[in-house]
């Protein structure tokens, strides 16, 4: 079977550091997404990994592991802007591209 | 800049209905995708297609149908709209085995009453 799990929801604070995780269980396994979605507006790109380790982008790093089947997003230096919903997605080898729930993460001041 | 254009962004169409969402990309992507996302439900995959021609259902395809007939146009179909098709419907592009970025369009919002 094919499944993506994430937190529902998290809460955080402006400055602060927060982490998302991300757990998969997928057979034939390529890559793993992380997508930014603010309210009524589409997903927008943060990061691809497709080796074990982790990818540092700015105040955004997404670090995968195969073996675990475990994904996390790091978000630094938190403002508010950043309060949206985080998607992790898989990339399957027959290119199918399959998402977790989603996490809405509040930025408190 | 990427476009995939997604042809209407609020439809509101009735139950019995056929309804096309049309997404058009200007990228030669391979590969197209539609979803629909619901809230505490995420995204959704409903078809997705590799070439012209092709397509392969998704996780819930009952309910719709999809066609490609050119490289750059992918369709969505529900044949006869049904309230539990009220969504908003995204439509996404990859570049085929070497892509690493999936492109998103604004999406669609379907209201069907």
């Amino acid at each position: 079977g094919q499944n993506i799990d994430q937190p529902t929801e998290m809460t955080a604070t402006e400055g602060a550091i927060v982490q998302i995780n991300c757990t998969y269980q997928t057979s034939g396994f390529n890559g793993l997404f992380w997508y930014q979605q603010h309210a009524g507006e589409a997903p927008t790109f943060l990061s691809y990994n497709v080796l074990d380790g982790l990818e540092e982008k700015g105040r955004f790093s997404s670090f995968l592991s195969r073996s675990k089947g475990y994904s996390y997003l790091l978000l630094k230096e938190l403002q508010m802007k950043d309060s949206a919903s985080y998607l992790c997605a898989g990339l399957l080898r027959d290119d199918k591209i399959i998402f977790g729930k989603g996490t809405r993460l509040h930025i408190l001041p | 800049d990427v476009k995939v254009t997604q042809s209407s962004r609020y439809l509101v169409k009735r139950t019995g209905e056929k309804v096309f969402l049309e997404c058009v990309q200007d990228m030669d992507h391979e590969n197209m995708f539609w979803y629909r996302q619901d809230p505490g439900l995420g995204l959704r995959l409903i078809y997705f297609s590799y070439d012209v021609k092709m397509k392969e259902k998704g996780d819930i395809p009952e309910g719709y149908s999809v066609s490609r007939e050119k490289k750059e146009r992918f369709s969505l179909i529900l044949e006869s709209a049904s309230t539990n098709q009220t969504s908003m419907y995204l439509c996404a592009i990859k570049q085929g085995a070497s892509g690493n970025t999936i492109y998103f369009g604004e999406g669609s919002w379907l209201t069907v009453v």
